[in-house]
């Protein structure tokens, strides 16, 4: 299948900076990116979608002051936690798809903020 | 709107005995259906999935899913279960136009007794 990288796997912040996670498709274009947060032992939550060159379409009580979507390119999109806070720490996963295609997810990002 | 169900938070099942997760889901468009498998930390890795054609759909690692379109269900099952198996499983649905975007049901924590 095809393969969707994301990075860091693991990162750890101080209260009030920003981390942004990257979020890239190896070997297709995707024309579709999802992002998701996913709480311990709690299913996938879906935070937005974004398309290559749009503004990310974001899901009712995600702030999209607080989680900025970049889909700047067919392989690549971004999520930014801005002023990141304790309650922000979370599992964050990444999907790609092209077209009607099945989505592929990145590895997940375990984001702690002390 | 789509909506997922997964009955059973948790499934406690000796090594060796078959197994059965049970998925509905609810629809007012046609959907793809899809198993994933979680592993501890980890992203999702895609088990099954039912775009069209037959309704028994086989996996990977010996899993298969039924899709029943009047129940409205995708269970997913195997018939003799590993250690190994030991997981978060989640099923998933997805538009087969517009956004695409998934909607994950609750998780079933499968977990395997020696």
């Amino acid at each position: 299948g095809a393969v969707v990288s994301q990075h860091p796997s693991r990162v750890i912040c101080k209260s009030g900076t920003s981390v942004k996670i990257e979020c890239r498709s190896l070997d297709f274009q995707a024309t579709t990116m999802f992002w998701y947060r996913q709480f311990p032992k709690q299913s996938l939550m879906l935070m937005a979608t974004s398309n290559e060159g749009s503004k990310a379409t974001y899901e009712q009580g995600v702030e999209k002051d607080k989680f900025l979507i970049n889909h700047a390119s067919l392989t690549l999109s971004t999520l930014t936690v801005t002023s990141a806070h304790p309650e922000d720490s979370s599992f964050y996963i990444c999907s790609a798809r092209a077209g009607d295609r099945e989505a592929f997810f990145g590895q997940g990002t375990r984001l702690t903020v002390v | 709107a789509q909506s997922v169900t997964q009955l059973d938070s948790q499934v406690p099942v000796f090594e060796e005995a078959p197994v059965e997760l049970r998925c509905n889901y609810s629809s007012s468009v046609s959907v793809y259906l899809f198993w994933y498998v979680q592993y501890p930390n980890q992203g999702l890795q895609l088990l099954l999935k039912y775009l069209s054609g037959s309704t028994l759909v086989k996996g990977i690692n010996g899993f298969e899913a039924e899709f029943n379109k009047s129940q409205t269900s995708f269970h997913l099952r195997k018939p003799s279960v590993h250690i190994s198996d030991t997981a978060e499983y989640f099923c998933a649905v997805s538009e087969r136009s517009g956004t695409y975007k998934y909607i994950f049901g609750t998780g079933t924590r499968l977990k395997v007794l020696a």
